[in-house]
């Protein structure tokens, strides 16, 4: 398996434009994380989905900031629209159902470096 | 919420010597991680502990967890250039898969 796949791993975009990132999950894993890493407040937990649907969206920091999960190989964060605050890494990360979970933890992508100007 | 806390932020040290981090964390939970990171990149995945008094090591690294306590600790024998990075523990809580991510400690070994 090639592991979570992130696009793009770097953009560069001036403020107020739309931004989407892109993540597959490793296949068969049922849970897909988006987390945001930044110097100031370390990694946080923006959205998980299990089965493709969103189970915590409480660390989305505004309405600026959308997640989906069309289908079990793809999800999407968008920020619309952007702002230089945003500036990040942004992760993703899958794992298998709870059950098979023990022992297994999260596997991440190589994350976006996203920077807002 | 899970808090999860680690220490030192910031480590640095000599070759060959030896360090501990420690994690610790604010609610019952007997699944916890670690992660390394170098700069730039993602996240690695070193040790999983699922039970109490579980040890596991890899080379200079060894984690230990005590789940009474809740504590895990990363103990680094004879450092080498080779394990500076970001160690990051993170404790398996909740009602779903999530994990609660410490603070990060930045080891920097000098030669």
């Amino acid at each position: 398996d090639a592991g979570v796949i992130q696009s793009p791993r770097h953009e560069v975009t001036e403020m107020g434009q739309e931004v989407t990132l892109r993540c597959k999950p490793i296949s068969g894993h049922d849970y897909l994380f988006w987390y945001r890493q930044t110097m100031m407040r370390g990694l946080e937990l923006l959205i998980y989905f299990n089965n493709n649907v969103p189970i915590d969206d409480s660390g989305m920091p505004e309405d600026r900031f959308s997640a989906k999960m069309p289908n079990a190989s793809f999800s999407t964060l968008k920020i619309q629209p952007s702002e230089p605050r945003d500036s990040a890494v942004y992760f993703c990360a899958s794992s298998p159902n709870r059950g098979a979970s023990r022992g297994y933890g999260y596997t991440f992508g190589s994350g976006t470096r996203l920077t807002v100007v | 919420e899970l808090k999860v806390e680690q220490n030192p932020l910031f480590l640095s040290m000599q070759e060959g010597k030896n360090y501990t981090i420690y994690c610790n964390y604010s609610t019952t939970s007997d699944r916890l991680y670690w992660y390394r990171q170098d700069p730039g990149k993602s996240l690695e995945s070193l040790f999983v502990l699922l039970s109490n008094g579980a040890v596991k090591q890899e080379g200079r690294l060894m984690a230990s967890l005590d789940t009474k306590a809740r504590l895990s600790t990363l103990h680094i024998t004879a450092a080498v250039h080779d394990l500076s990075a970001t160690y990051f523990c993170a404790v398996e809580g909740g009602t779903g898969n999530q994990f609660y991510f410490g603070t990060g400690t930045s080891l920097t070994v000098i030669p």
